[in-house]
């Protein structure tokens, strides 16, 4: 089993329906992140979260937002969602200790907003 | 604005043929930066941590270098299995990582 998985893997919805993507990992791990990537734009931070009372926004959190339910355990939502967030998804997670650089990704979430 | 630049945006190389990939920051207070591999369809996997000018990783047919304003990412005669999306990423402090856009590398046998 994946240490970090991402459900649903593949979505595809409707312009104005709320969106929830999910992220889960057995890893211990404190910190947990979504990026989004884009072809041509590369690897874009939504969100983090250092431990479950902490969140923080990213380069580009509007039309977005997340819950740490868990420290295994952090949701991105979309609550009207649009086109222009056709994307890849990914959540991420690091160690407190080594900081936020060497992150584990999960295999991504694939959105289609039509 | 901290940026980082990958160069170039494609690179196809023949089985056998060493090449570097290119990674520029403009960034103040770097504490590390790291080269990740991406499989298409698949999240990146971590690779290397460089924190200081001089400093050196290798793993297998790769080498990663850091000067002061730049990465280098040696790769020695590739294997086609070596084909994927290179990405740069750079930490200031103890904020997350900022990716380069990435090098897509192809190795044809």
């Amino acid at each position: 089993d994946a240490d970090v998985t991402q459900t649903p893997r593949n979505r595809i919805t409707k312009t104005g329906k709320r969106i929830m993507l999910e992220c889960s990992q057995t890893k211990g791990h404190d910190r947990m992140y979504w990026y989004r990537q884009d072809p041509g734009l590369g690897l874009r931070l939504i969100y983090y979260s250092f431990d479950v009372k902490d969140i923080n926004k990213g380069e580009i959190s509007d039309g977005y937002s997340v819950s740490r339910q868990a420290q295994a355990k952090f949701s991105l939502s979309l609550e009207s969602a649009i086109p222009n967030q056709t994307a890849l998804y990914f959540c991420a997670t690091s160690e407190r200790k080594t900081g936020p650089g060497e992150l584990f990704f999960g295999e991504g979430s694939r959105l289609t907003v039509l | 604005e901290d940026q980082v630049t990958q160069s170039p945006e494609a690179l196809r190389l023949q089985e056998g043929e060493s090449s570097s990939l290119n990674c520029s920051y403009t960034v103040s207070g770097l504490r590390g930066l790291f080269w990740y591999r991406q499989d298409p369809g698949k999240g990146p996997e971590f690779l290397f941590t460089l924190y200081s000018a001089g400093e050196e990783k290798e793993k297998e047919r790769l080498k990663a270098t850091l000067t002061k304003k730049e990465s280098f990412l040696h790769i020695t005669a590739p294997k086609p299995e070596d084909s994927a999306t290179y990405l740069c990423a750079v930490q200031v402090g103890n904020t997350p990582l900022v990716f380069g856009k990435g090098t897509r590398l192809s190795v044809i046998a």
